[in-house]
């Protein structure tokens, strides 16, 4: 079984709809991580996590929000889509330890096209 | 302000050896990433850099010089399987945030 999944794996949506993409994992991880990736921009960060109780914007958090139900679980909404937040949506995870890497574990990710 | 810098794309014949450069301007540096991603999937760790040197693993080995603000990854014995994209991603910052390059496309020709 994957340790990190998301759902769904495909979506196709209007604009102005409400639209949530969801990430379990059962690594046991702390930190949590939403990106997007776009073609010739690489991956871009919005959201972040350290743990239930802590939220943080990143890089391209406008448009968005986001989540933490639960240490395995981190959604993340887009309240009214607009045909610009089309791309790959990947959630990752990480568990610092001092002295480690803090190495992230990615999703498979979202597909999402906003028409 | 953050910047890292890769090739857009590169090609190799199956049996050499690729290297692929990348360069990085961040405020803070807490170490280097290289992950691999092959079309349409996630992202794949391949390598961790936070001290200057080689650190080999396999087929793969990544170098970091701190002081120049470099890093490569060094591909040998190429595979067809190979054929991927490759990114560059600086650790920055007192949140430990992951800051990606746009990523080099290799393809691997026979």
């Amino acid at each position: 079984d994957a340790d990190v999944t998301q759902t769904p794996r495909n979506r196709i949506t209007k604009t102005g709809k409400r639209i949530m993409l969801e990430c379990s994992q059962t690594k046991g991880h702390d930190r949590m991580y939403w990106y997007r990736q776009d073609p010739g921009l690489g991956l871009r960060l919005i959201y972040y996590s350290f743990d239930v109780k802590d939220i943080n914007k990143g890089e391209i958090s406008d448009g968005y929000s986001v989540s933490r139900q639960a240490q395995a679980k981190f959604s993340l909404s887009l309240e009214s889509a607009i045909p610009n937040q089309t791309a790959l949506y990947f959630c990752a995870t990480s568990d610092f330890k001092a002295g480690g890497s803090d190495e992230q574990f990615f999703g498979p990710g979202t597909r999402l096209t906003v028409l | 302000g953050q910047n890292i810098d890769q090739p857009t794309e590169m090609t190799a014949t199956e049996g050499a050896i690729v290297q692929i450069n990348c360069t990085y301007q961040t405020s803070g540096f807490n170490g280097l990433f290289w992950y691999q991603q092959h079309a349409g999937e996630a992202p794949t760790f391949l390598s961790y850099n936070v001290l200057d040197g080689l650190e080999e693993k396999g087929r793969f080995s990544s170098f970091l010089s701190r002081s120049k603000g470099y890093s490569y990854l060094l591909l040998k014995e190429l595979q067809m399987k190979d054929s991927a994209s490759y990114l560059c991603a600086v650790v920055s910052g007192g949140y430990n945030k992951l800051i990606f390059g746009a990523g080099t496309r290799l393809a691997v020709h026979p």
